[in-house]
């Protein structure tokens, strides 16, 4: 049951490039999207999010972009550094059918190198 | 920054022992949650607490599954009797409302190794 898909388990770039991250979903009633990244020994934290009302969410060198139509969300980082380096989870709920759950992905772990 | 305390950072059981799994949740938060990841796999959602009860739960919180909150602070998932393949990384998160996904704070985890 793979409702979030994160197909590519690695990511790696060099400093100074574009990470794009990409996640797949196959549930309509997903309808908030979020991006959690998690270092080693830590639990994950919140990266930023995107509501299905809208296409792109922007915050400092982060930008998600919501694709409904082919139920596809990507995460941009430009320019990436190597403190961007850790494990990236694609996270999604059902607020509106009042589901507090968040359903997430694998997972995928970008390198960026100095 | 207020943040989740998971105690303890790893727990080594006997198949069939009952864990105990602690969490001090952020102090003013209301809303309680255990997610759980199996080594290379996803982070899947356990169950929701909110009220002094469960709010929410997957299929895999069964009846060896179950959650307190003994006193003001702490809040516990206990499994009674541990298989194999319970074990995983086991993550408390908390957050005011539940509704505010993106103010979800999670803990460092506790690394559960059921031999």
């Amino acid at each position: 049951d793979q409702q979030v898909k994160q197909n590519s388990p690695s990511l790696s770039v060099q400093e100074g490039r574009i990470s794009i991250l990409n996640c797949d979903y196959t549930n309509s009633m997903f309808d908030y999207f979020l991006w959690y990244k998690k270092y080693p020994a830590e639990g994950p934290t919140f990266l930023i999010s995107i509501s299905s009302i809208k296409d792109k969410n922007e915050d400092g060198r982060f930008t998600v972009f919501l694709n409904k139509s082919a139920k596809h969300l990507s995460l941009h980082i430009v320019p990436s550094q190597p403190g961007d380096s850790a494990v990236y989870f694609c996270a999604a709920s059902a607020l509106r059918g009042g589901s507090e759950k968040l359903v997430f992905g694998k997972g995928m772990k970008l390198t960026v190198n100095p | 920054e207020p943040e989740v305390t998971q105690t303890p950072s790893h727990q080594v059981t006997q198949m069939g022992q009952e864990v105990i799994l602690r969490c001090v949740p952020i102090s003013n938060h209301l809303y309680f949650y255990w997610y759980r990841q199996i080594l290379g796999q996803k982070v899947e959602f356990l169950v929701s607490f909110y009220n002094n009860e469960i709010s929410e739960k997957s299929e895999i919180f069964d009846d060896q599954f179950s959650v307190e909150r003994p006193d003001g602070s702490n809040f516990t998932l206990k499994i009674r009797s541990t298989k194999l393949e319970d074990s995983a990384m086991y993550f408390c998160a908390s957050n005011l409302r539940a509704t505010y996904n993106e103010k979800l704070f999670f803990g460092s985890g506790t690394q559960l190794s059921v031999l």
